[in-house]
């Protein structure tokens, strides 16, 4: 009964290292997301997939990138990390079944960059 | 552009009574949903009530309930007999499927702290 896990549950970076987040769903869903919250500003949209092998902009993409080669997997990447994305990032699913929208979440991951 | 506002980022509520929170939204469809979601310490986001525009009949689950005004882009939650467990923040959120996409857009969030 995983749901949505993503790993690592926390990280710390130093400015200019790489990392990737990743998200696996187990509940076969077709759109899954990243979000990123800050204080104040509740969770903001990075990119969006809704399907294997496609990828969105959201409302915050710069400074990172994504792909979804696998339909349960949901890949967030930082290629030259920087103080600006020390964040919590939440990873959901959804799916087109019902349409309600409803998202299932991960606990997400706490990411600092020094 | 879809936005949502909620304009109280703290309230504070004894436990056994009520508090309401407010979300209002901007949005020009017509047909759409709306959430509220709890985010409690664990930072787990967990989901407390869903509200479909098509249908004019508030929304409840147990002692949660939404006061939804179409016209007026509300959707304002009512926590009755409020508990210790209901210490959280709480966040609005706007979804809409247009094609074949759909986002979930999120209000800023309100922490509430339900005092013994």
């Amino acid at each position: 009964n995983a749901g949505v896990t993503q790993t690592p549950k926390f990280r710390v970076l130093k400015t200019g290292q790489s990392m990737t987040l990743l998200c696996a769903q187990d509940m076969n869903h077709e759109y899954m997301y990243w979000y990123r919250q800050d204080p104040g500003m509740g969770l903001r949209l990075i990119h969006y997939s809704v399907g294997e092998g496609t990828t969105a902009k959201g409302e915050v993409p710069d400074g990172y990138n994504v792909s979804r080669l696998k339909k349960q997997n949901f890949l967030l990447g930082l290629e030259s990390a920087a103080p600006s994305q020390t964040s919590v990032y939440f990873c959901a699913s959804s799916t087109l079944a019902g349409g309600t929208g409803e998202l299932f979440f991960g606990e997400g991951s706490r990411l600092t960059v020094l | 552009a879809q936005t949502v506002t909620q304009s109280q980022p703290e309230m504070s509520v004894q436990e056994a009574e009520t508090v309401t929170l407010s979300c209002t939204y901007d949005t020009s469809e017509n047909n759409y949903y709306l959430f509220w979601y709890k985010q409690p310490p664990s930072r787990q986001m967990i989901l407390v009530i869903r509200q479909e525009a098509y249908k004019q009949q508030n929304a409840t689950e147990n002692r949660f309930s939404v006061n939804f005004q179409k016209a007026a882009k509300s959707f304002s939650l009512k926590i009755s007999d409020s508990q210790l467990g209901d210490t959280a923040m709480y966040f609005c959120a706007f979804f809409r499927y247009s094609g074949n996409t759909g986002k979930l857009i999120f209000g800023q969030g309100t922490t509430l702290q339900v005092k013994p």
